[in-house]
């Protein structure tokens, strides 16, 4: 089924570990983005790409890292993970850059010990 | 700096109880505004996208509105399905589509 997948879907990790969260759509959509959210913070973006090669930071960007090296790919990846990047994660992208309405991923929800 | 607020933040209705969701935003200029719906443990899922003051959507019990200000969710008759968090969301004219801004959402919970 087209749509956007992230994996995994739960994970613990110690402070200090590093990790990556992986997102991978099969539409060919140009535009993605990596949120967190928090309870009663609503979503808030980490960082966006607007293609392959293209990456800028959001709201949230301390403690992260992506790259975007094909189309399909958007990787997240925490350097050394703290209490505070205890989250739900959701990846999303969209096909314009008029933004149409985002497809979004089942969300990755991270502890961090 | 862009910024979209949304209310209340939580609301119980009987089933069959109209209401409407507040959803007030600032941005030097509005390219689109979005509501998605949230179901508890999956990522949301877009219900509309509105471009223009005046301009209305609908989708079976709900209905979108917006002004040059403020965007509403309209839910007519609600059942206990249409339970959920309503997200409201904003691309500004300077931002490409990477770059949407969220409100923290609206808990629907609707009573049978």
């Amino acid at each position: 089924n087209a749509g956007v997948t992230q994996t995994p879907k739960f994970q613990v990790l110690k402070t200090g570990q590093s990790m990556t969260l992986q997102c991978a759509q099969d539409m060919n959509h140009e535009y993605m983005s990596w949120y967190r959210q928090d309870p009663g913070m609503g979503l808030r973006l980490i960082h966006y790409s607007v293609g392959a090669g293209i990456t800028d930071q959001g709201e949230v960007p301390n403690g992260y890292n992506v790259s975007r090296s094909t189309t399909e790919d958007f990787p997240l990846r925490l350097l050394s993970a703290a209490p505070s990047q205890t989250s739900v994660y959701f990846c999303a992208s969209s096909y314009s850059d008029r933004n149409y309405g985002y497809t979004f991923g089942s969300g990755t929800r991270l502890t961090v010990v | 700096e862009d910024q979209v607020t949304q209310s209340p933040e939580a609301l119980r209705l009987q089933e069959g109880e109209s209401s409407s969701l507040n959803c007030s935003y600032t941005v030097s200029g509005l390219r689109g505004l979005f509501w998605y719906r949230q179901d508890p443990g999956k990522g949301p899922e877009f219900l509309f996208t509105l471009y223009s003051a005046g301009e209305e959507k609908e989708k079976e019990r709900l209905k979108a509105t917006l002004t040059k200000k403020e965007s509403f969710l309209h839910i007519t008759a609600p059942k206990p399905e249409d339970s959920a968090t309503y997200l409201c969301a904003v691309q500004a004219d300077d931002s490409s589509a990477s770059k949407i801004i969220f409100g923290s959402g609206t808990r629907l919970s609707i009573r049978p």
